[in-house]
């Protein structure tokens, strides 16, 4: 079973600065990467699939990066709507199961 | 417009069994898997269940394994996830949600707005 683990936890920023999330596997695997916000009381929102595709709608400030184990989804200028947890989660070709990130908590 | 709508939730005691439903509307639903996702107050995301789109592969997590079927109703355009011997662990909001590509996607593109389900004594 693949574990995901996420950093920071936290992390706090002031509006036009640049976030850094960070995604690692516990082991590489064949399938695919995908980045999702949640904001209180909302269901999550697909940001990027494929490790670095942009979901329908998402602004371009939101990029996603990383193969292997490492993941890397980057706010290149966080604005105060940003604030939400983000999750990673992976799912490969075979288990069809899936498994998320514990999640990180942005702050502006 | 695509939408995923759950129902079902509701207070029930450990041990015993509640059947959670999500109803489709707005895109091909024969073509597209079904997950179930489940948060627990102030906790993160875990991933439950699936069906496929066609219905011949289903799947669960250790967590739910045995207790929990999910299956669904295509004349319906309609997934049902059936939960037995629930246990308080199980306390959380369950969301159902859509694979983003047909037949196979590994990203889940839309959601549902969630429906509670509390295990208490």
């Amino acid at each position: 079973e693949i574990v995901l683990t996420q950093s920071p936890a936290t992390l706090s920023l002031s509006p036009g600065e640049r976030a850094t999330l960070s995604c690692r596997a516990s082991q590489s695997f064949s399938g695919s990467l995908a980045w999702y916000q949640q904001k209180p009381g909302q269901a999550p929102r697909l940001l990027i699939s494929d490790t670095s595709n942009r979901a329908t709608g998402i602004p371009a400030r939101f990029r996603g990066s990383g193969s292997g184990t490492v993941f890397t989804l980057t706010i290149t200028s966080a604005e105060p709507e940003d604030s939400a947890v983000y999750y990673c989660q992976q799912r490969a070709n075979w288990p069809p199961g899936a498994t998320f990130g514990p999640g990180t908590k942005v702050v502006l | 417009q695509v939408q995923l709508v759950e129902s079902g939730g509701g207070v029930v005691q450990p041990g015993r069994s509640l059947r959670l439903s999500c109803a489709a509307s707005g895109f091909t639903f024969s073509s597209y898997g079904i997950h179930w996702v489940r948060q627990a107050p102030g906790k993160g995301l875990e991933w439950v269940a699936v069906i496929s789109y066609d219905g011949s592969t289903d799947y669960y997590a250790d967590s739910v394994k045995g207790r929990f079927t999910i299956s669904r109703d295509t004349s319906k355009n309609k997934v049902s996830l059936q939960m037995d011997s629930l246990r308080l662990e199980d306390t959380a909001l369950y969301y159902c949600t859509k694979e983003s590509e047909a037949k196979v996607g590994f990203a889940y593109d839309v959601w549902g707005h969630g429906t509670m389900v509390t295990v208490s004594s």
